[in-house]
Formats: C-alpha cells, sequence, structure tokens
C-alpha cells in the first residue's frame, strides 16, 4: 500500500515551454500533496505544499507563477513548470500524506521526475 | 533555527561492516523523525520513523535507529553492511512551521560499499 506514482519519469523539453508533471496517490486518498525539488549530489528542497481544494502554499524564494500547482482532488496534484529555462533542469519528487492513516505525518514519495530543459 | 544535520557527506565501509549514519537536529518541539534511502535517479524509500514510545526504531532491511534527546540525535545504524546498501541516506524531520507540518532534509549521506 501507499503507492505514489509520478508521471512522466523523464522529460526533455525546449527553452520557453511548459511542462505539466503528475503525481498520483494510487490506493490512499491524500488532502495534501508536497513538491520537492533536488539537485544533482543535493538534499530535496521543499517548492510547495499542495492541500486538495485550495491554493498551494509556496516555500520562500519558490516563484508561484513560474511553478503552477494544481490539487484538484484527492489523489492527483499537478506541478506545471512554466516556460522553462535550462536552470529549471532538476529531479523532481512529490510527495503525499496518507489521510486515513493513523499516523498522518508520514510522507509517502514518488519515484521523482526528472526535466532537463534544453 | 530549525534544521537538520547530516555532519558526514560521505562514508565508505567494507562489506560486513558496522555502519552508523548520524543526525542531528535543531527544533523546539518533540520532532518526528525519518531516515529515507535513495538510489541513483530513484525516489526515496522511507527506512524507519519515530514518533514517540521506545526509542529505539527497527526499519527495514535490517536498519534501526535510536532517538536520544538529550543529543537530539537520531542515527542510523545497521551491524553488517551489504553490497546492495550502496545509496544515499537522508534524515528528515517533520516540524511544524509557517502554519503547518513540513518534511526538512539533512544535506545526506552517500555510502558506499567496499567488497
Amino acid at each position: 500500500g501507499a503507492v505514489v506514482s509520478q508521471h512522466p519519469s523523464r522529460v526533455i523539453c525546449k527553452s520557453g515551454t511548459s511542462v505539466k508533471i503528475e503525481c498520483r496517490s494510487l490506493d490512499f486518498q491524500a488532502t495534501t500533496m508536497f513538491w520537492y525539488r533536488q539537485f544533482p549530489k543535493q538534499s530535496l528542497m521543499l517548492m510547495a505544499t499542495s492541500n486538495e481544494g485550495s491554493k498551494a502554499t509556496y516555500e520562500q524564494g519558490v516563484e508561484k507563477d513560474k511553478f503552477l500547482i494544481n490539487h484538484a482532488s484527492l489523489t492527483l496534484s499537478t506541478l506545471t513548470v512554466t516556460s522553462a529555462h535550462p536552470e529549471d533542469s532538476s529531479f523532481y519528487i512529490c510527495s503525499a500524506r496518507d489521510w486515513e492513516a493513523p499516523l498522518q505525518e508520514t510522507q509517502y514519495f514518488g519515484p521523482g521526475t526528472r526535466l532537463l530543459v534544453l | 533555527a530549525q534544521s537538520v544535520t547530516q555532519p558526514d557527506i560521505h562514508i565508505t565501509v567494507s562489506e560486513g561492516a558496522s555502519l552508523e549514519l548520524r543526525c542531528n537536529y535543531s527544533y523546539g518541539a518533540t520532532p518526528y523523525l525519518f531516515w529515507y534511502v535513495q538510489s541513483p535517479g530513484q525516489g526515496l524509500q522511507l527506512l524507519l520513523k519515530y514518533f514517540s514510545g521506545d526509542t529505539l526504531v527497527q526499519g527495514i532491511k535490517g536498519f534501526e535507529a535510536e532517538f536520544k534527546r538529550s543529543q537530539s540525535s537520531f542515527n542510523l545504524r545497521k551491524p553488517s553492511v551489504h553490497w546492495s546498501d550502496a545509496a544515499e541516506y537522508f534524515c528528515a524531520v517533520d516540524m511544524f512551521s509557517g502554519g503547518y507540518n513540513k518534511l526538512i532534509f539533512g544535506a545526506g549521506t552517500r555510502l558506499a560499499v567496499h567488497p
């Protein structure tokens, strides 16, 4: 149980285009999902917290107009990188909390999406 | 300030040797503590977690960790390392900050295992 999927696993795009990454909780409902960014050989940095049916909460320094987050259902959150540039190339990882789990504090992570902007 | 510190960036051990990865945190309240492992190009897998109760917690793959409140530490241990344990290990603390709970990660420790 507690599986989180991401799609696509890898994407290459041209500079200036937009890319959408999906994060799904496959066997549980997730009222809260998180988006992280990880540069090579570095730790995960929280970008934003996504709550179902409400606006995402962005961490300081993260451009909300560039990284659009939508959490339209209890099992799906999307991250759209708008007008992507080479500096946006990174590994993007989502996670989700299981709302019905006895200890909601555990986050389950997706496998990540590697974005390369040319 | 709230933070998580993993002092060792790289650790190399021989297969069969014991392992201890260090983690220290700075947080005013009782923390929820986690260890995750990440293989190259992969997402994170939860090894173990501590919320309350027994301060020595057992995880998957033969790992264990001990919460020491007096030292603000949550070190990960394994008595005998296998070559497949080579990966990046992240300590994380669930903290209440900015109005909600969020995970703060340490910088990670890259483990190499010599045959």
